[in-house]
């Protein structure tokens, strides 16, 4: 079965510098990967995905995510972060190929500071 | 956009008392899901379905059933509330793995 590891429970930064926010998953044959935010008291969200193709991907809000097979990360970073990025951001992948259960890591809180 | 609709935000339960929380989805998805969250334990998964009065179970069951009877709604049911499921849980709806899930906003339980 997959698994996904976030190994930083907390990220605390300063608004306006780069952030980077680490996940591994456990298998290196091909998968679909997510990365969903969660803002205060609200579900997630899905921030981005890669499913095939460029290994860089971008959401709407300066966010991106690069797939790296070799070292099995899926890594997110933003070179300048808002006041308004600070929430819980999780990492997912599907459980097994041809199942529909994601499993999810344990998520990374951002913090921004002014 | 899909929309999924946990039907209260926040509930505060006795122990003992049998709880139902209600997630209803309207695009038509075939699988729902129900995770809780816990810090520093991320989303755990109690039990999915993937089509009406279909179910599995997740990684965490103990303590819980699950109801769907129509195809957009997937009931979470705590049998006999403890203390220890007090939590958030958030239900999710999906296509399919390719696209995601859809999330509701999350019912945060306190029992008592």
């Amino acid at each position: 079965a997959q698994s996904v590891t976030q190994l930083d429970s907390q990220v605390p930064v300063f608004e306006e510098a780069p952030v980077e926010l680490r996940c591994n998953y456990s298998s290196s044959v091909s998968v679909y990967l997510f990365w969903y935010v969660q803002y205060p008291n609200q579900g997630l969200q899905l921030l981005l995905k890669y499913l095939s193709g460029s290994t860089l991907v971008e959401s709407i809000n300066g966010f991106e995510a690069e797939f790296n097979k070799s070292q099995t990360s899926f890594h997110l970073r933003k070179p300048s972060v808002h006041i308004s990025d600070t929430a819980e951001y999780f990492c997912a992948v599907p459980a097994r190929t041809g199942f529909q259960k994601l499993v999810f890591g344990t998520g990374t809180r951002l913090l921004v500071s002014p | 956009d899909v929309k999924v609709t946990q039907s209260s935000r926040y509930l505060v339960k006795r122990t003992g008392e049998k709880v139902f929380l209600e997630c209803v989805q309207d695009m038509d998805h075939e699988n729902m899901f129900w995770y809780r969250q816990d810090p520093g334990l991320g989303l755990r998964l109690i039990y999915f379905s993937y089509d009406v009065k279909m179910k599995e179970k997740g990684d965490i069951p103990e303590g819980y059933s699950v109801s769907r009877e129509k195809k957009e709604r997937f009931s979470l049911i705590l049998e006999s509330a403890s203390t220890n499921q007090t939590s958030m849980y958030l239900c999710a709806s999906s296509l399919s793995t390719v696209y995601g899930y859809t999330f509701g906003s999350g019912t945060r339980l306190t029992v008592v």
